[in-house]
């Protein structure tokens, strides 16, 4: 069975950083895309970024508003993706999932984390 | 980058009805990569459609995807309690950003 179980989420200052993790089980975890999704309380949804698989470089890109101070990376070794997060700012209070990107060829988000929810406050 | 707009905003419906919810791109779809989910309170989104019209594992065949090009659908023939929800359109790829349409509300009348 897929799962997907983010942590590390928690109330944070503004200008604080955060590391979050999702630890992936039932898959072959270094084959997959993994991507970062947020969405704010009563928000819809947004796409933050990806890291691409080993045979891609871990390439990763990011949405225009994660530029700069989110960093996602991953050790296939502990089936593990994370997501860095510096210069917290108060918008940026979210549940944040992780998802699996399916295989090739269509590569849509095929299985999501529960999600863990960062509140940045003072 | 391609903006997806759903409609209606929100949708008022009894058990039993049909659904028909809409998400229009603002340029062509490339492969017509568009896929649907569906969102309870305090739950994590869960895929319904993929490439326009193929439904995900385990979904039930009254949810039906449609469309291509710029407009798409996603129609659920017969209502059941457990499907009023938010539903969402994306667009995927192999590459970013991956845009999501702003939701459709699906609520009991």
């Amino acid at each position: 069975e897929v799962q997907l179980v983010e942590s590390g989420g928690g109330v944070v200052q503004p200008g604080g950083s955060l590391r979050l993790s999702c630890a992936a089980s039932g898959f072959t975890f270094s084959d997959h895309y993994m991507d970062w999704v947020r969405q704010a309380p009563g928000k819809g949804l947004e796409w933050v970024g990806r890291i691409r698989n080993k045979a891609n470089s871990y390439f990763t890109e990011y949405a225009a508003s994660a530029k700069g101070r989110f960093s996602i990376s991953r050790d296939d070794s502990k089936n593990s993706l994370y997501l860095q997060i510096n210069s917290l700012n108060i918008d940026d209070t979210a549940v944040y999932y992780c998802a699996r990107i399916h295989l090739w060829p269509h590569r849509y988000f095929d299985y999501w984390g529960q999600g863990t929810l960062v509140t940045v406050s003072s | 980058e391609i903006v997806l707009t759903q409609s209606p905003g929100t949708l008022s419906l009894s058990p039993g009805e049909r659904a028909t919810l809409s998400c229009r791109a603002s340029q062509s779809v490339p492969s017509n990569d568009l896929a649907w989910f569906q969102q309870k309170p305090g739950q994590a989104p869960r895929v319904l459609i993929y490439h326009a019209s193929s439904r995900a594992t385990g979904i039930p065949d009254r949810f039906s995807g449609s469309g291509s090009g710029t407009d798409f659908t996603l129609t659920i023939s017969r209502l059941e309690p457990e499907d009023f929800a938010v539903y969402y359109c994306q667009q995927y790829g192999l590459s970013g950003p991956i845009p999501f349409g702003q939701g459709t509300r699906l609520e009991i009348k």
